[in-house]
């Protein structure tokens, strides 16, 4: 069991470009949710999608959207980057949304220059 | 929405000393309390959760205890060794349209010296 991948490690954007990180859920698992960690921060939710859906949405602009697959992987775009969405990008998995266990995978490191 | 206090942001003990994490949280209905383990670097893991239908759950040199009264709970770890250096975080999980989304503290650094 691979466990939660994700894709790139790490990334260095320009401000004002556009990103796309991708996570692949553990095994089993249909629910995916993103968070943003700043340095030296707790993670912050961003959303969680379900059913290819988006469930529920944390305190962050339109710039932030996501996609799920059938296959229950997901995507995590951000627009119009910003210095200060420069952070550690994660993706956790669980079984169902009602689940309480989440898996996290390692982590995007994302830098905008 | 939940709001979850973490203290002491760092904490430093000695090899085999014991070292007890705080958190508080503000909503009543949260009912899932996890805490996670980030080493430097790496993902956060899980490694003890206690839900609110128990007072206290421990595992081996770990335990977790939970006052819904007070809405606090903490994280024991008894015979600290050098690998349990890390940052811990402890969240407050609430049904929210019917998903359970957690809500992490700030973190505690804790640096065990050999």
């Amino acid at each position: 069991d691979a466990g939660v991948t994700q894709s790139p490690t790490h990334l260095i954007k320009t401000r004002g470009q556009q990103v796309t990180l991708r996570c692949s859920p553990k095994s089993g698992h249909d629910t995916v949710s993103w968070y943003q960690q700043a340095l030296g921060q707790g993670p912050q939710f961003i959303f969680q999608y379900y059913e290819e859906e988006e469930r529920q949405r944390g305190n962050f602009p339109d710039r932030f959207s996501g996609h799920q697959f059938p296959n229950y992987s997901s995507e995590l775009n951000v627009n119009a980057l910003l210095l200060g969405d420069s952070a550690l990008y994660l993706c956790a998995s669980s079984f169902n949304y009602r689940a309480g266990e989440a898996f996290f995978g390692q982590g995007t490191r994302l830098t905008v220059v | 929405g939940e709001n979850v206090e973490q203290h002491p942001s760092t904490l430093s003990v000695q090899e085999g000393d014991s070292a007890v994490i705080k958190c508080t949280y503000s909503d009543s209905a949260s009912n899932y309390f996890p805490w996670y383990k980030q080493e430097l670097g790496k993902r956060p893991q899980l490694i003890i959760d206690i839900r609110s239908n128990v007072g206290e759950k421990k595992d081996q040199r770990i335990a977790v205890t939970l006052n819904k009264t007070a809405k606090h709970f903490s994280l024991h770890i008894t015979e600290t060794q050098p690998e349990d250096s890390a940052v811990y975080f402890c969240a407050a999980q609430t049904a929210s349209g019917g998903s359970y989304i957690p809500t992490f503290g700030r973190g505690t650094s804790l640096i065990v010296h050999p």
